[in-house]
């Protein structure tokens, strides 16, 4: 059974101030590793798709990253507008392309 | 692009009557949705697969004679809440790939903005 866990549950930052997002993932067989961000009564947003250990993708101040048991999403010089939950959700070769979800990080940045 | 569209974004209904919430997909055609209902502070609870011109998947748990499912096009599909009760109050999220086939699995899902729903 495929398995996210998302860390920390909650973070609080100043703005400007960098740090990362862990998600840590079981799966058989990767086909795919998402990243959304879901603001409050928002249905979620994609933000990356990451295939392969090594890969990396960057959006404005997001950065994706995976290996072959994490991803991280590193926020850099975060401003109050990054404010937002942010999931990570993966989808294996034997789940009949369903994805599995973590329960998020809600970040939350001050000015 | 891959715009999908919910509605209504919220409703309140008495217990036992049926709700029903519509999502779709506006420049793309979905073979296959997605339903999900999300607790507070929880993440997303897959409750359905939808799949066009054909029944509905439900996950584990899931009544399907509690929660219709029809996907009568490739840009609609419906979930019909019957005989509500306050348990089942929440917030219920569609789903769709804007790629078909083999190309789907590695798809990113785009969401609607969601339903709340409450019973009382």
């Amino acid at each position: 059974e495929d398995q996210v866990t998302q860390s920390p549950e909650a973070l609080r930052l100043q703005e400007g101030e960098s740090s990362s997002l862990n998600c840590s993932y079981t799966v058989s067989g990767l086909r795919g590793l998402f990243w959304y961000r879901q603001d409050p009564g928002k249905g979620p947003e994609f933000l990356f798709t990451l295939y392969s250990a090594g890969e990396e993708k960057e959006k404005e101040r997001l950065k994706a990253t995976l290996t072959k048991k994490e991803s991280f999403l590193h926020i850099t010089a975060p401003k109050p507008e990054d404010s937002a939950t942010y999931l990570c959700a993966v989808r294996g070769v034997t789940n009949a392309g369903k994805s599995t979800f973590g329960d998020g990080t809600t970040l939350t940045v001050k000015p | 692009g891959a715009v999908v569209s919910q509605h209504p974004s919220r409703v309140i209904c008495k217990s036992g009557t049926s709700v029903k919430i519509e999502c779709r997909s506006l420049d793309f055609q979905a073979t296959t949705m997605f339903w999900y209902r999300q607790f507070p502070k929880k993440s997303l609870m897959l409750m359905a697969t939808s799949n066009e011109g054909s029944k509905a998947t439900y996950e584990q748990g899931v009544e399907k004679d509690k929660f219709l499912i029809n996907h009568a096009s490739l840009t609609l599909s419906t979930l019909t809440v019957t005989s509500a009760h306050p348990e089942d109050s929440s917030f219920y999220i569609c789903s769709a790939r804007a790629s078909t086939g083999l190309l789907s699995y590695n798809s990113p899902l785009h969401f609607g903005n969601g339903t709340r729903l409450t019973v009382t």
